[in-house]
């Protein structure tokens, strides 16, 4: 069975602490992406990545950085959280051969 | 920044009723629509890829359609149940299968009541 593993389920941080949300994966895919949730605006690529060290921005990466050493991990860094990333994260994976996105169980930061 | 358009944005049927949703995106450089279904408390699942102008697509008693041409997709549910309850999204697939990127939609929550 494929896994996309998120570190946390639930995170509560404090504004302007460096906070850190890891991704791993079981399916050796090359691709992998940070997305946020937000209500009325569906699913935001903030990074992704399509190889280790490789990393692309997405459409809303300010306020964000992300790391892959590991092909199976990809770590998605808000340097100085703000409360309006206060969101539902969502990491994915995927094969470069093939389309389909697997997803992590998301975590739901809160920045008070 | 693609447009990805999905409607409605929620809705509320009774158990039995069929439903259906419209996602509307570009119709140039098209390489996959996918239709993922969300529950609560679980991840995004693929329900449907596809790829061919004229796909139609079935699961159950859910069903796709494509059409690339004009840019809109339709997904069906005959006889929702509760079980169908989530949120469903549809995203864009653009650039090459090794380096390109899904955009999504802003997705229909479906609540069925019993």
């Amino acid at each position: 069975d494929v896994k996309v593993t998120q570190s946390s389920r639930y995170l509560v941080k404090r504004t302007g602490e460096k906070v850190f949300l890891e991704c791993v994966q079981d399916m050796d895919h090359e691709n992998m992406f940070w997305y946020r949730q937000d209500p009325g605006l569906g699913l935001r690529l903030i990074y992704f990545s399509y190889d280790v060290k490789m990393k692309e921005k997405g459409d809303i990466p300010e306020g964000y950085s992300v790391s892959r050493e590991k092909k199976e991990r990809f770590s998605l860094i808000l340097e100085s959280a703000s409360t309006n990333q206060t969101s539902m994260y969502l990491c994915a994976s995927r094969s470069s051969s093939n389309t389909e996105a697997f997803f992590g169980q998301g975590t739901r930061l809160t920045v008070v | 920044i693609l447009n990805v358009e999905q409607s409605p944005q929620s809705l509320h049927v009774q158990e039995g009723d069929s439903t259906n949703f419209t996602c509307s995106f570009p119709s140039s450089n098209f390489y996959a629509l996918h239709w993922y279904r969300w529950e609560t408390a679980k991840s995004p699942e693929a329900l449907f890829v596809m790829t061919l102008n004229g796909d139609e697509k079935k699961k159950g008693r859910i069903s796709a359609t494509l059409n690339t041409k004009e840019g809109y997709s339709y997904l069906y549910i005959k006889g929702s149940q509760p079980e169908d309850s989530a949120t469903y999204l549809c995203a864009f697939f653009w650039g090459r299968t090794s380096y390109g990127k899904l955009t999504f939609g802003q997705g229909t929550i479906l609540t069925v009541h019993p």
